[in-house]
């Protein structure tokens, strides 16, 4: 029963094309995050969402569009697709209600490869 | 934001307790000290927190110097599976969730 599921797991595609990674928590948290892991392994955090209103944008390209339907999905959607966006971007969510714990709980990562 | 600094890599021999140091000599007084790790080709795992006192879980032990400058996680009989790389990082509530991640300390468990 997987708290934080992202799909798809692999993702290969071509430069300047449009993709989506959609990601579900069934934790019932109502804070969802974004994080890049690049090429050197370095994590940051692109997104945050809270009860689908955004509270983090960490200067992020405005090709990344996060969508949150509903708290307990954050879906990423990227256009025009470059190089430099092949990596492995995780999912994660947290309990924001009584503050915003640095608990958080990690899908399993979904690897875009843009050739 | 507090800058932490971990040893880039350690050896421990399978079934020995595994001491991992973190220096975070600018966390400030409301920031907790969070441990996560990650497991190849796998999203990160929470492990612990701490904010002064020591604290321990089913995974792990922290330790909390009383000046706070400084942490040390403790898996006391480290398995292969906790072959990983472990982040020490500094959190305040006031992040809104905001990780930061270092290089962390790859962690290489021996039979």
């Amino acid at each position: 029963d997987t708290a934080v599921s992202q799909t798809p797991k692999y993702l290969v595609t071509q430069m300047g094309n449009d993709k989506s990674i959609k990601c579900e928590q069934n934790l019932g948290h109502d804070t969802m995050y974004w994080y890049k892991q690049d090429s050197k392994k370095f994590l940051k955090i692109m997104f945050s969402y809270n009860n689908k209103e955004l509270i983090i944008n960490e200067t992020v390209p405005n090709r990344f569009s996060p969508k949150s339907p509903d708290k307990a999905h954050l879906n990423l959607h990227i256009n025009s697709l470059e190089l430099g966006d092949s990596a492995v971007y995780f999912c994660a969510s947290s309990t924001g209600t009584s503050g915003y714990t640095g608990e958080l709980f990690f899908g399993e990562g979904s690897r875009l490869t843009v050739l | 934001d507090a800058k932490t600094t971990q040893p880039t890599s350690m050896d421990c021999a399978e079934g020995r307790a595994a001491n991992l140091p973190c220096n975070h000599s600018t966390i400030s007084g409301n920031e907790y000290v969070y441990w996560y790790r990650q497991i190849h080709s796998q999203g990160p795992q929470y492990i612990i927190h701490g904010l002064k006192n020591n604290e321990t879980n089913e995974m792990a032990s922290l330790i909390i110097t009383e000046d706070r400058k400084s942490s040390t996680l403790i898996l006391p009989h480290a398995t292969l599976r906790d072959t990983a790389v472990y982040y020490c990082i500094g959190y305040g509530s006031s992040n809104t969730g905001k990780l930061i991640f270092g290089q962390g300390t790859t962690l290489q468990v021996k039979p």
